[in-house]
């Protein structure tokens, strides 16, 4: 079946440190990859995308980029700010599905 | 993009008790999704709506506990039956728009005493 492993937190970092939060999945097929965002007391939005191998999904900053050979979908930032604090969630599409196969998430909090 | 109204935002609720969980979406949509986020953990899928069709659950979430209703293409509601503290969860509701973007509401907050 199809699973996410994302890297646990939670994260902490000064503002304008680099942030890498890693994700790894297994799924049949060549699935579509997200990344999900979830800040204090709102709702999970989309932060990115990417469809298919070598893709490069971004976003405020935010990139990630759909390596096949090594079935991750890292998400990096240059410069983190103190609004970037929230929980992360790396996530595939598989197939004819149409749901979505979580991670567990990750939460950041960034210092000022 | 689809905007999602989901209520109540929280509850606390008596063992043994229902809920029922209330999604409204700003446009019509085909597919309606029920996400379980239990404490510390990810987003589990509880089933997918269909309107004028039965829900289809997964592995694990079963009609008589978790009965869904999808009357029209813009609601559906979740209901939380005969709850015990195991299902104190974040309830979400999630539509598919616009090809492969999913929306998310803002989620149930319930805590089962």
């Amino acid at each position: 079946g199809n699973s996410v492993t994302q890297m646990e937190g939670p994260v902490t970092l000064s503002e304008e440190a680099f942030l890498t939060i890693n994700c790894t999945y297994t799924a049949t097929g060549y699935p579509s990859l997200f990344w999900y965002v979830q800040y204090p007391g709102e709702g999970l939005q989309l932060l990115l995308k990417a469809t298919k191998a070598d893709d490069k999904g971004s976003n405020k900053g935010f990139e990630a980029t759909y390596r096949k050979e090594t079935t991750s979908f890292h998400l990096e930032k240059g410069s983190v700010q103190v609004s970037d604090s929230a929980v992360y969630f790396c996530a595939l599409r598989s197939g004819s599905a149409r749901q979505l196969t979580f991670g567990s998430g990750t939460q950041l909090t960034v210092l000022p | 993009s689809a905007v999602i109204s989901q209520k109540p935002s929280r509850d606390i609720c008596q063992r043994g008790t229902s809920l029922t969980i209330q999604c409204q979406v700003d446009s019509q949509v085909t597919m309606m999704f029920w996400y379980r986020q239990q404490p510390g953990q990810s987003l589990t899928l509880i089933a997918t709506a269909n309107q004028g069709s039965e829900a289809t659950y997964e592995s694990g979430f079963v009609i008589d506990k978790f009965p869904i209703s999808r009357p029209n293409l813009t609601f559906s509601t979740l209901t939380v039956s005969n709850m015990s503290p195991e299902d104190s969860s974040i309830y979400l509701c999630s539509v598919e728009d616009q090809g492969e973007k999913l929306f998310f509401g803002s989620g149930t907050q319930l805590s089962v005493l």
